[in-house]
């Protein structure tokens, strides 16, 4: 878990707050991704940045906004979140060599977040 | 649509015993993956077997692949606690991995 972390661990936040979520990989890797997992429901792939641009966006709610600085960071930026937002929200890195999802992706261990 | 989809939901064994998670799949694969997840935690790479291959080995991990039935199998022998967590497959679909709800696997001393 040392190759991609998260910052915080837990986040408790009002429907009216905002917060960010980050995510720093130390593994080189050049592509980066952000996941949803709720309970009873399978990983849900929110983003997806190749050399810090956006390629995939899975229809993912404008209250989520990500943000790709640079290949090693990856936040999101959350706003005006509602319940069912509650999850873990999970961080990936991967080194694609141009074949998408052939390659390992590597996790962080996630951002527990409840919305109140 | 859901790419992977493992079964059973959940599994529990005494340790020593071996457990098999099947994973079942929609469409053609270049690989496909099994990964790990300690409750509450990330996610743990275990193993990838392209679609050219039918067994791979490591540690006391056994996956196979059948692309003509769509569907592999992971299998843990001699079963530890430590082993207790839940299993993915993961297919890719696109840019990205699509993973299923997963196996559950509660080993018990």
């Amino acid at each position: 878990e040392t190759g991609v972390t998260q910052t915080p661990r837990h986040l408790v936040m009002g429907m009216t707050n905002k917060k960010s979520l980050k995510c720093e990989q130390h593994l080189g890797h050049n592509a980066m991704y952000w996941y949803k997992q709720s309970a009873k429901k399978p990983l849900e792939l929110m983003f997806v940045y190749s050399l810090e641009e956006r390629v995939e966006n899975n229809s993912v709610p404008s209250r989520f906004s990500p943000e790709c600085p640079n290949s090693s960071h990856l936040f999101l930026h959350l706003h005006t979140l509602q319940p069912e937002d509650s999850a873990l929200y999970l961080c990936a890195s991967s080194q694609e060599s141009g074949g998408w999802g052939t390659d390992t992706q590597y996790f962080g261990p996630g951002t527990r977040l409840t919305v109140l | 649509s859901q790419q992977g989809e493992e079964d059973p939901q959940a599994l529990s064994i005494q340790e020593g015993e071996n457990a098999t998670m099947n994973c079942s799949y929609k469409t053609s694969i270049n690989n496909l993956q099994w990964y790990r997840q300690n409750s509450g935690r990330g996610l743990v790479h275990l193993i990838l077997i392209r679609s050219n291959e039918r067994e791979k080995h490591s540690g006391r991990l056994r996956v196979t692949l059948d692309t003509s039935k769509k569907s592999s199998s992971l299998l843990i022998t001699a079963s530890r606690a430590a082993d207790t967590a839940s299993y993915f497959c993961a297919t890719q679909a696109g840019t990205a991995l699509i993973f299923g709800k997963g196996t559950t696997l509660s080993v018990s001393s």
